[in-house]
Parts: C-alpha cells; structure tokens; sequence
C-alpha cells in the first residue's frame, strides 16, 4: 500500500509570490489535515478536510487556504508568502480521526523556503 | 486554552535502558492525548492516543503511555530503549476537547551505545 505523498519536496519562493502544495493520501482514506512545522513556534495545525469539506481549521490567516477533490487528493495554497512562512509542512491522512482505533499516516513534508 | 508542556528539553539513555517521557497538559475536561515521534529517516509518526476507556494505552514500537487524571500527566514509557529510538518526541492534547492536536516543544531524545 502506498504511503502518504507530499509534492513538491522542496520549494523556494519569494516574499509576495503564492504556492500551492500538493498531498496525495493513502488509498480509502478521506481525511486530510496539514501542519506547519517551524523551529519558533513548533508544530501547528492547519485545517483538516474530510470528503471535500473543510472540517476543522487552524488559527492561521485567511492566506492559507486548502481544498480537497473527489479522489481525495488535498492541496493548500498560500498567498503573499512573508518570510515567517518559511517551514515544513506536513500532511497527513486517516480513514475516520475520531475514532479510537484510527492512526494517522504522515507525508514526508514539503520544505518552503521564503526568501 | 489547552497546553501541553514536556519539561525536558533533551534526554539522554543509555541503550537497553528504561524510558520515560514527562507530558504534563491543561485541559478542563477529560482530554484527547497523543504522543508522536519525529526522525530523519522515518518522518513523524503517530505513537499512540488516548481518546477515553482504559488509562494505559499500548502503541507501535513497543511504546505505552498512562493517562493520571489527578496528575494531569501523560508520561511515555518503554522498557528498553533501542539505538534506533533516538529522535524527537512530541505530546499533544486535544484543542477545545476535539482530536485536533495542540503539540507540545518536543523532547529531543539521545541514546548512549
């Protein structure tokens, strides 16, 4: 079975500019959720989108935006990158995150460098 | 709010030795906890969650943590650490009592040969 893909891996922008993310989740599962990993403020949750909705968010500004289609498949997008921006940011999928027996599969990330 | 505070920064075990994680959280209400690792090579992983039921929770790599209400603690243990264990380990409670995780700084984790 297929992992949890993030693409790309690595990408540098500059300040102003917008970037779009992309996860591929493992095969049945419908939730998607993102997090921002920085060495400042640590590990933060992003939002979370199950069948195409967006079922929980973070508290981050309106620039970070996500979407989910119909195969599942999530990307996010942020818009007039600032420097602060620059992370790791990770995707994650499961099948129902609520339930007690579900585990959460993580992506490899995808390094943002803002310059 | 909810908070989640590892009070050591670094841990530093000898291999075969026993392992303990402090996780202290702030939560009113009976929360949902979880512990993660994070390393180079494996990326990060869920280790186990505490959602409700029994206090003792088993999860991968031979890990197991203990929810103390009176305590507010939710410690990770494992009885003898390997080489490959070394990494980074996060505790992380529910924001708002949901499975949404607030995480904690992390614990950074050094085994001796």
């Amino acid at each position: 079975k297929a992992g949890v893909t993030q693409t790309p891996r690595y990408l540098i922008k500059t300040r102003g500019q917008q970037v779009t993310l992309s996860c591929s989740p493992i095969s049945g599962h419908r939730s998607v959720s993102w997090y921002q990993q920085t060495p400042g403020q640590g590990l933060q949750f992003l939002f979370e989108y199950f069948s195409e909705t967006q079922r929980n968010k973070g508290n981050f500004p309106g620039r970070f935006s996500g979407r989910q289609f119909s195969n599942s498949r999530s990307e996010m997008n942020v818009s007039t990158l600032e420097l602060g921006d620059s992370a790791l940011y990770l995707c994650a999928s499961s099948l129902e995150p609520t339930a007690k027996t579900d585990t959460q599969y993580f992506g490899p990330g995808t390094r943002l460098t803002v310059l | 709010a909810q908070s989640v505070t590892q009070p050591d920064i670094h841990i530093t075990v000898s291999e075969g030795a026993s392992l303990e994680l402090r996780c202290n959280y702030s939560y009113g209400a009976t929360p949902y906890l979880f512990w993660y690792v994070q390393s180079p090579g494996q990326g990060l992983q869920l280790l186990l969650k505490y959602f409700s039921g029994d206090t003792l929770v088993q999860g991968i790599k031979g890990f197991e943590a203990e929810f103390k209400r009176s305590q507010s603690s939710f410690n990770l243990r494992k009885p003898s650490v390997h080489w490959s264990d070394a990494a980074e380990y996060f505790c992380a409670v529910g924001s708002g009592g949901s499975y949404i995780p607030t995480f904690g700084r992390g614990t950074s984790l050094i085994v001796h040969p």
